[in-house]
């Protein structure tokens, strides 16, 4: 059971380049988050979608756009990348019901120069 | 604005030692806190309290939460080096999607040999 798989691991970026970090869970999870993680701060919420065709604004959502074409994947897209989004980002999912702890996949390490 | 707010940043004790997290919260429509051990990749689930007074625990660890006093303790006894890592602790709350988390900034733990 692989859970949340997340791609790349790792990934350079030049200014003004754009890439997708691609997550993918299979767990039949409805609900699924991203995160970015910063030195010595917490994990701030960038999107999250509860469903296929549904997805929302977390709390840093400027720079990013989502999509949730199926229950499985749920791919996070940078455009017109700046050097402060260096960061660690997390990919997470968790049932449909409340109360469920979320599971993280392994995170990707993005450095914008 | 919700906040969660943990205790002390960073922690070096030896092993053997027993050791404390504080994690208070100030969030509208509280539902649950969860704490998650991260190491060097994806955050681990370790708990998730939603009743006050009642402990929960696993081997060395254990966590309280006091709805009274919006805070939740983590206990770790007899350390040993495998337990340094950042401990996070997240807030969810009713109300946007139920999966929702307001995570702090963790807490360091070192534990030397």
């Amino acid at each position: 059971n692989a859970g949340v798989t997340q791609t790349p691991k790792f990934r350079i970026l030049k200014i003004g380049q754009s890439m997708t970090l691609q997550c993918t869970q299979d767990m039949n999870h409805n609900y699924m988050y991203w995160y970015r993680q910063d030195p010595g701060m917490g994990l701030k919420l960038i999107y999250y979608s509860v469903g296929a065709g549904i997805t929302d604004k977390g709390e840093v959502p400027n720079g990013y756009n989502v999509s949730r074409s199926t229950t499985e994947d749920f791919p996070l897209r940078l455009e017109l990348a700046a050097p402060s989004q260096t960061s660690v980002y997390f990919c997470a999912s968790s049932p449909d019901r409340s109360n469920q702890p979320q599971h993280f996949g392994d995170g990707t390490r993005l450095s914008i120069l | 604005e919700d906040k969660v707010v943990q205790s002390p940043l960073s922690l070096v004790v030896h092993e053997g030692d027993t050791v404390t997290l504080n994690c208070s919260y100030e969030v509208t429509n509280f539902r649950s806190l969860l704490w998650y051990k991260q190491e060097k990749k994806a955050p681990t689930f370790l708990f998730m309290l939603t009743s006050s007074g009642i402990e929960k625990k696993s081997g060395r660890l254990s966590s309280i939460l006091d709805k009274k006093e919006l805070s939740s303790i983590l206990n770790i006894t007899a350390t040993q080096t495998g337990d340094s890592a950042i401990y996070l602790c997240a807030v969810g709350y009713y109300g946007g999607s139920q999966g929702n988390l307001i995570f702090g900034k963790g807490t360091k733990l070192s534990v030397k040999p």
